[in-house]
């Protein structure tokens, strides 16, 4: 079935660092991927997408590109900032009509000042 | 805008009791909405999906009778959570959609079962 694997967490780093989050899919047709952020108290956020092979998302300096030859979306963020600190969700979908997403486990994120 | 909320956040019940939670998108209309299940350290697993006036469509594994979901209005479902054990203690996420692709989110409910 279809599934996605983060890389495990939890993640610290110090702020300004390079920050970059691992995942990879597996999927029997041609997924839309997604990266979902979740600040503390709060629900789950889009923040950013791709929908098909080659395509990059961006949003708050976060990127993703999707990789169909490598089945991977790792999320990048050249320098990070403590307000980041967040769980960060990759997940998946192939379904367009019934939008049902599948998720990694998700990371968590901490940034020191 | 498209704010999700659940009600309530937290709620602990006891052994063989039934417990309620909603979830309401508050500034639209939203065409289906869907119920995750999250366990600690572990990705959100899917429930089942709802669409207003219809039944709830169950991933496989859940169990309908248990998890009873209802979708009486473009605005609000409701999960029930019937004979509670302390098994079904978790988190458990609604989201929504208005159409498309984006979902948005309620924070969660956080269910304790003693």
């Amino acid at each position: 079935g279809d599934s996605v694997t983060q890389m495990e967490g939890p993640v610290t780093l110090s702020e300004e660092a390079f920050l970059t989050i691992n995942c990879t899919y597996t999927a029997t047709g041609y997924p839309s991927l997604f990266w979902y952020v979740q600040y503390p108290g709060e629900g789950l956020q889009l923040l950013l997408k791709a929908t098909k092979a080659d395509d990059k998302g961006s949003n708050k300096g976060f990127e993703a590109t999707y990789r169909k030859e490598t089945t991977s979306f790792h999320l990048e963020k050249g320098s990070v900032q403590v307000s980041d600190s967040a769980v960060y969700f990759c997940a998946l979908t192939i379904d367009q009509g019934a939008q049902k997403l599948v998720f990694g486990q998700g990371t968590r994120l901490t940034i020191n000042p | 805008g498209a704010v999700v909320s659940q009600h309530p956040s937290r709620v602990i019940c006891k052994s063989g009791t039934s417990v309620k939670i909603e979830c309401r998108s508050l500034d639209f209309q939203a065409t289906t909405m869907f119920w995750y299940r999250q366990f600690p350290k572990k990705s959100l697993m899917l429930m089942a999906t709802s669409n207003e006036g219809s039944k709830a469509t169950y991933e496989q594994g859940v169990e309908k009778d248990k998890f009873l979901i209802n979708h009486a209005s473009l605005t609000l479902s409701t999960l029930t959570v019937t004979s509670a054990h302390p098994e079904d203690s978790s988190f458990y996420i609604c989201s929504a959609t208005p159409g498309g692709y984006e979902q948005y989110f309620g924070p969660g409910t956080r269910l304790t079962v003693t």
